[in-house]
């Protein structure tokens, strides 16, 4: 089946610093992939969709320059979260799928991001 | 309204059990449906699609009505590894999920 890898599984970084997590698709090409945070005990928030070649289609309230996308190849995306502060610490999610949608997406393990 | 409702819960169930869910969604063009768990701090895992027709996988029945805009997944013979947190996901399009809030659930013995 799909898997799609996340690294780091978490981390923690000192505020005003930047932080890179990667997503990849292992066996599959993946020209979409979608970027989720979640808060705790709330449910898992679509910050942005990360289109390979092209720019990413950001949600809105989300602020594109503090969270930077880039997906350059078919099976590797990007999110910096630049000027990391506080209230950025979240779980992030990324997730892939190769059936346009239709049969359920497959989730990175997630990046605990902790700010302090 | 929000885009996908669900009861948040908890739902303190004996092991045995079985125990329904619930989740309406607003996008009538919404066309895929899905139910998910989550673990304590790990990522979501498809547990099912859900078809018009209904359809079921083991100890686990999930329904979908597009008229009420209404999708329910139930759990029989409830076990202990079930206790989780249930997410109805809905594909709002352009390969969109939408995530309700989630049901937690758990099993006691």
């Amino acid at each position: 089946g799909a898997v799609v890898s996340q690294h780091p599984s978490r981390v923690i970084c000192k505020s005003g610093t930047s932080v890179k997590i990667e997503c990849r698709s292992l066996d599959f090409q993946a020209t979409t992939m979608f970027w989720y945070r979640q808060f705790p005990k709330q449910s898992l928030m679509l910050m942005a969709t990360s289109n390979e070649g092209s720019k990413a289609t950001y949600e809105q309230g989300v602020e594109k320059d503090k969270f930077l996308i880039n997906h350059a190849s078919l099976t590797l995306s990007t999110l910096t979260v630049t000027s990391a502060h506080p209230e950025d610490s979240s779980f992030y999610i990324c997730s892939a799928d190769r059936t346009g949608g239709n049969y359920g997406y497959t989730f990175g393990s997630g990046t605990r991001l902790t700010v302090v | 309204r929000k885009e996908v409702e669900q009861d948040p819960g908890p739902f303190n169930v004996p092991e045995g059990a079985t125990v329904a869910f619930n989740c309406t969604y607003s996008n009538s063009a919404s066309q895929s449906f899905f139910w998910y768990r989550q673990d304590c701090r790990k990522e979501p895992k498809l547990l099912m699609s859900v078809y018009s027709s209904g359809n079921e996988d083991g100890r686990f029945t999930a329904q979908l009505n597009r008229a009420s805009q209404y999708i329910s997944l139930l759990i029989r013979d409830s076990k202990l590894s079930d206790s989780a947190t249930y997410l109805c996901v809905v594909n709002w399009g352009a390969q969109k999920l939408v995530f309700g809030q989630g049901t937690r659930l758990t099993i006691n013995p």
